[in-house]
């Protein structure tokens, strides 16, 4: 079965800076990988989805990437802001309509 | 904008009782789910429904878990005798299944103790 790995559980970063945080993915290529938001007591928020046969998604401040070769997704937030710490939840579908988790990377910007 | 309401929003229940958990999905979202989150471990799926009948679960949706759309609004997800390791977040969510990669939308949660 699909395994989705979030290897960095806590990240602290400098306002302003580029966060980067990485999803790696075990056996098969998902078909799309999807990035969620958690806040403390509060439900997953999509944030983004990007499909096997993209490179990069963009969305504001956002970024996302999907390689294939190397079996991970790299997401950034850019100018980065106290209001961005969070958990960020990367998850497959693999196909199927059940979305499989990471344990997630909790990002905390420090002003 | 739409969003996925789930209550109660904390549940305390004895173990072996009964517990029936609430859920309005987006109301015109076709495919509904229902996840938990034990405190500190990573969101897992349990079951999808849609159609009126369940489409996957997970081994952890065992016999003691049902689901059920009781009318054109509600969903629910009944735990028929509650042990002490059913203690979590469920979260329940919904999406448009157009396909299967759309974003699923959660709701904030019901937190479920057993004592």
């Amino acid at each position: 079965s699909q395994k989705i790995e979030q290897n960095s559980e806590a990240l602290n970063i400098q306002e302003g800076k580029t966060a980067t945080l990485t999803c790696n993915y075990t056996n098969y290529s998902p078909a799309y990988l999807q990035w969620y938001r958690q806040d403390p007591g509060r439900g997953p928020v999509f944030l983004l989805l990007i499909r096997e046969n993209e490179k990069e998604k963009r969305k504001e401040r956002l970024k996302v990437t999907f390689d294939t070769t190397l079996k991970q997704s790299l997401f950034h937030i850019t100018a980065s802001q106290p209001a961005d710490s969070a958990t960020y939840l990367c998850a497959s579908g693999a196909g199927s309509y059940q979305l499989t988790f990471g344990k997630g990377t909790k990002l905390s910007v420090i002003p | 904008e739409p969003e996925v309401t789930q209550t109660p929003s904390h549940q305390v229940t004895q173990m072996g009782q009964e517990v029936i958990l609430r859920c309005v999905p987006i109301s015109n979202h076709l495919y509904f789910y229902w996840y938990r989150q034990i405190l500190g471990q990573k969101v897992e799926f349990l079951v999808s429904f849609y159609n009126n009948e369940i489409s996957e679960k997970s081994e952890i949706f065992d016999d003691q878990f049902s689901v059920e759309r009781p009318d054109g609004s509600n969903f629910t997800l009944k735990i028929r005798s509650t042990k002490l390791e059913d203690s979590a977040m469920y979260f329940c969510a919904s999406s448009d299944g157009v396909s299967s990669n759309q974003p699923q939308h959660f709701g904030d949660g019901t937190r479920l103790s057993i004592l």
